[in-house]
C-alpha cells in the first residue's frame, strides 16, 4: 500500500522561505503514470492546488504562486520536495502531498494523500 | 481559473437517508470531476473519479453523476461513517481547482 509522509518546520517567519519534503513508500516514485503533488488547505481558501513534479523533474506550477515555487523529486531517497519562498501569513495552511494519477479520458486525480502538515507562518 | 461551485453548504441528514450533493462548475468540464471525502484532522479520501467511476475499496452506496457544468453525488442510505465533509474537484484544466465543500451532520 502506498504511503505518502510530509516533514519540515511548523513554523516559518515571514519573508522566509518554506521548505516541505514528501517520503514516499510502498511503491516506486520513479514512474510515468503518476505526478507528485503539493495541496494546501486553509480555513480561508479551502483546499488550493499548489502544483506538482513528474519522476524527471518536469513540474507544473499553480500561477497564482509560481513566481516564488520550486519543486524537485530525488528518486534515491524516495522523496520530493516543495519549496516556497517570500511567505506571508496568507500562506500559513495545512500543506499535503499526494500522488496524482494521470490515465485516459477523465482519469486524472489525486488518489494518495499524506496526512498532512500544518505550517504557520509567523515572526 | 474555474470556479467550482457547491450546495448547499451544510446538510443534516439521519443514517438511512439518501442524500445528494450537487457541484457547479464555471465552465464546461467533461466528465473531468472528481469527489473527495474528509474528516477532521484528515486528508480527503478519494471517493470517485470521472464523475461517475468509484474508486477502488469505495462502498457501492456512494455514486456519482453529471457531465458538462452539472455534478451530482449521492449517498444511497447514509451510514454512520459518512457525516464528514465532501469535496469536489475539476481535472479538466490547469489550475485544478476545488470547491469550499459540503458539511454533512448527523440530525
Amino acid at each position: 500500500q502506498l504511503h505518502l509522509q510530509e516533514s519540515g518546520p511548523g513554523l516559518v517567519k515571514p519573508s522566509e522561505t518554506l521548505s516541505l519534503t514528501c517520503t514516499v513508500s510502498g511503491d516506486s516514485i520513479n514512474t510515468r503514470s503518476y505526478f507528485w503533488a503539493w495541496i494546501r488547505q486553509s480555513p480561508g481558501k479551502g483546499l488550493e492546488y499548489i502544483g506538482s513534479v513528474f519522476y524527471n523533474g518536469d513540474a507544473y506550477f499553480n500561477p497564482s504562486l509560481k513566481s516564488r515555487l520550486t519543486m524537485s523529486v530525488d528518486a534515491s531517497k524516495s522523496q520530493f520536495s516543495l519549496n516556497l519562498n517570500s511567505v506571508t501569513a496568507a500562506d500559513t495552511a495545512t500543506y499535503y502531498c499526494a500522488r496524482r494519477h494521470l490515465g485516459g479520458h477523465s482519469v486524472d486525480y489525486f488518489d494518495f494523500w499524506g496526512q498532512g502538515t500544518w505550517v504557520t507562518v509567523s515572526s | 481559473d474555474i470556479q467550482m461551485t457547491q450546495s448547499p453548504s451544510s446538510l443534516s441528514a439521519s443514517v438511512g437517508d439518501r442524500v445528494t450533493i450537487t457541484c457547479r462548475a464555471g465552465q464546461p468540464i467533461s466528465t473531468y470531476l472528481n469527489w473527495y471525502q474528509q474528516k477532521p484532522g484528515k486528508a480527503p479520501k478519494l471517493l470517485i473519479y470521472g464523475a461517475s467511476t468509484l474508486q477502488s475499496g469505495v462502498p457501492s452506496r456512494f455514486s456519482g453523476s453529471g457531465s458538462g457544468a452539472d455534478f451530482t453525488l449521492t449517498i444511497s442510505s447514509l451510514q454512520p461513517e459518512d457525516f464528514a465533509t465532501y469535496f469536489c474537484q475539476q481535472s479538466y484544466t490547469t489550475p485544478y481547482t476545488f470547491g469550499r465543500g459540503t458539511k454533512l451532520e448527523i440530525k
